[in-house]
């Protein structure tokens, strides 16, 4: 079964400094890979995706991940992190044996603190 | 495009009450999910759907959940009856294959 390892629960970052967020998955196969953001009360909102091709995906708001087959990583990226980016994040796999990538399994969320 | 839209916001009930949530997916969406979140849980995949028919109800924790999609533009989930351990945040979202969107979801307690 597929699964998602967001090793970082909690991450407070400075406005304007570079950002990473882990992501660690385990599948069988060439995995369909996500990132979300999600907002106090609302949705989650998708950033990018990894279905194959280029190994770096660019996403909105200015966010980047990287496929890294080796490591089973598909970590995000932001080079200059700015107030508004505070919200929760996870990491997600699809799964391809189920006829297509609609079922998707979600990690269990990196919430991101921006201080002034 | 309205983006998927799910009723209430918010829901408050008495422990043994019915409740409904109800979701309208967006048009053309031929996926549609729902969703169970919680601080210790995480998010949960319940029930998905594809052109209104249940493919994986596995997630469904127990009889007293039920979900329909009596046509495309609308689904439902039920508890019957509610538990306080029923409290947590569930959303809809729906898909027509490259990623999905979506509600802002409907926050159940269950006092």
């Amino acid at each position: 079964a597929q699964s998602v390892t967001q090793p970082d629960i909690h991450i407070t970052v400075s406005e304007g400094a570079s950002l990473e967020l882990r992501c660690n998955y385990s599948y069988g196969a060439t995995p369909y890979l996500f990132w979300y953001v999600q907002s106090p009360g609302q949705g989650l909102q998708l950033l990018l995706k990894y279905f194959s091709g280029d190994t770096l995906v660019q996403g909105i708001k200015g966010f980047e991940a990287e496929f890294k087959r080796s490591q089973s990583s598909f970590n995000l990226r932001k080079p200059s992190v700015h107030w508004s980016d505070a919200a929760e994040y996870f990491c997600a796999v699809g799964d391809m044996n189920s006829g297509g990538y609609q079922k998707v399994t979600f990690g269990i969320g990196t919430k991101l603190q921006v201080i002034p | 495009d309205a983006g998927v839209i799910q009723s209430p916001r918010h829901e408050v009930t008495e422990m043994g009450q019915e409740v409904t949530l109800r979701c309208k997916p967006i048009s053309g969406h031929d996926y549609l999910f729902w969703y169970r979140q919680t601080m210790m849980r995480g998010l949960e995949l319940l029930i998905y759907f594809n052109n209104n028919v249940p493919i994986d109800d596995s997630g469904m924790p127990e009889d007293r959940f039920s979900a329909k999609m009596p046509n495309a533009s609308f689904s439902t989930l039920k508890i019957q009856p509610s538990e306080p351990r029923d409290s947590a945040v569930y959303f809809c979202a729906s898909s027509r294959g490259s990623g999905y969107t979506f509600g802002s979801g409907t926050r159940l307690t269950v006092v």
